[in-house]
Parts: C-alpha cells; sequence; structure tokens
C-alpha cells in the first residue's frame, strides 16, 4: 500500500507553547489530506481536511485558530497545535488518499502522541 | 443516529480459529465504501479491506475477508486461522461518496483478544 509518513511520533511540551506535525505522503502526490484526534480508548474523529492550496475545511466544534493546517504542496500538510494546553493532550493521526486497483483507499500516518505538561 | 456501529466492545478467539467482527452501516447514499483498519497498541492505523457499494463480490485480502449484506447494510470483517499479532483494536468505517476528498466515518471500535 501507499506510504504515508508523519512525524514526530511523540512529543512532549510546556503549556503555552506551539507543536508542529508533518504528515507526508512519500510515494504519492494527494491534494487532500485528513486529520484526526484519538482520545484513549475513543475512536478517530476528524478534525479537519486539508487541501493543497486553498484553505482547510474545519468540522463543527474544531477551533482553526488553535488547529492550524497548511497543505503547501503535493506531498506534505502540517498541524499547527498553537499555545497548547493540557486539554490539547491527545492522540493526532493523518490520513492521505491513494488510488489503488480503481479503489480510494485512505491511508494513515503512524500517529503522533502529543502530551502537554 | 450512528452512522457505522460496532456492537462488540470486545472480541475473544482461539488462535487458529476464524473470528468475525459485526459492522452495521446507515446511509442514503447509493454509493459508497466500507473498510476496516486494524490499530495495534502502538497507535498506527494499518489498512485490511475495502468494499465498493456497487461491487458484487466480497471483498478478500489474504486472511481477512468482508461479508457484506447490502440488503441488511453490514459490513462484517471475518479473520480466518487468528495469530497472536491479530490482537488489536479494529475499526469500520464508511465514505459517503467515491471521491477521495469525501471523508470517512468511524464506528467506536472491537478490541480483539486471540488467546493461545
Amino acid at each position: 500500500g501507499a506510504v504515508v509518513s508523519q512525524h514526530p511520533s511523540w512529543v512532549i511540551c510546556k503549556s503555552g507553547t506551539s507543536v508542529k506535525i508533518e504528515c507526508r505522503s512519500l510515494d504519492f502526490q494527494a491534494t487532500t489530506m485528513f486529520w484526526y484526534r484519538q482520545f484513549p480508548k475513543q475512536s478517530l474523529m476528524l478534525m479537519a481536511t486539508s487541501n493543497e492550496g486553498s484553505k482547510a475545511t474545519y468540522e463543527q466544534g474544531v477551533e482553526k485558530d488553535k488547529f492550524l493546517i497548511n497543505h503547501a504542496s503535493l506531498t506534505l500538510s502540517t498541524l499547527t497545535v498553537t499555545s497548547a494546553h493540557p486539554e490539547d493532550s491527545s492522540f493526532y493521526i493523518c490520513s492521505a488518499p491513494h488510488r489503488t486497483s480503481n479503489k480510494n483507499i485512505q491511508y494513515f500516518g503512524a500517529g503522533t502522541r502529543l502530551s502537554v505538561l | 443516529a450512528q452512522k457505522i456501529t460496532q456492537t462488540q466492545p470486545g472480541m475473544f478467539v482461539q488462535e487458529k480459529e476464524a473470528v468475525t467482527l459485526d459492522c452495521t452501516y446507515d446511509t442514503s447514499d447509493p454509493s459508497y465504501g466500507l473498510f476496516w483498519y486494524k490499530q495495534p497498541s502502538s497507535g498506527e492505523m494499518i489498512f485490511l479491506i475495502y468494499q465498493g457499494s456497487y461491487d458484487q463480490q466480497n471483498a478478500t485480502e489474504g486472511r481477512y475477508s468482508l461479508n457484506f449484506q447490502k440488503a441488511r447494510k453490514s459490513a462484517n470483517l471475518v479473520i480466518s486461522a487468528s495469530q497472536l499479532g491479530d490482537s488489536a483494536m479494529y475499526f469500520c468505517a464508511m465514505r459517503e461518496g467515491r471521491s477521495n476528498t469525501d471523508k470517512l466515518i468511524f464506528g467506536t471500535g472491537t478490541r480483539l483478544q486471540v488467546f493461545p
């Protein structure tokens, strides 16, 4: 399957700092990528759809100024958690769709565990 | 109403046996796709199998098969010859529409434990 790389895999930061998470499609181009958040023992919750060259589309209830998304190239989307607070601690994971065998499959990165102290 | 329902929070299966993980969905869109992902404790989401709403045959990928019953709106995952490494969370997901810009909706997941 297609490979999506996510970095960093783990980050610990102080309250009030900003954290940037990168999501790269390694062997294909992705004009759209998706960012999810997952709390312990829960399912994935879509935060936003990242669109190359245009503004991201945020899901209801997700703060745009808090979670900045940039999709500057066909292989890279970044999520920046601005002024992080302990309640932002969570598992963040991205995905990118790739067409293979006439099917649109979403492939996921390995995820980023964010701990805000 | 829930779009994707996984009614089994946890399942146990003995090694080498088959196990079925249930998934039902709700949509009025005639064009949709159904996915199963495996999430081990490391957190990554591993794509297992896909079924399109217009696919005539049930999807199969190695030890994984999808029991697609369109009239019942169910898309159960069957894992044959379970292995210890199959222990993980399993998520069913649906995409309404066929575009790669259409988002996935996930179920709440089923934790599978394979014992020797």
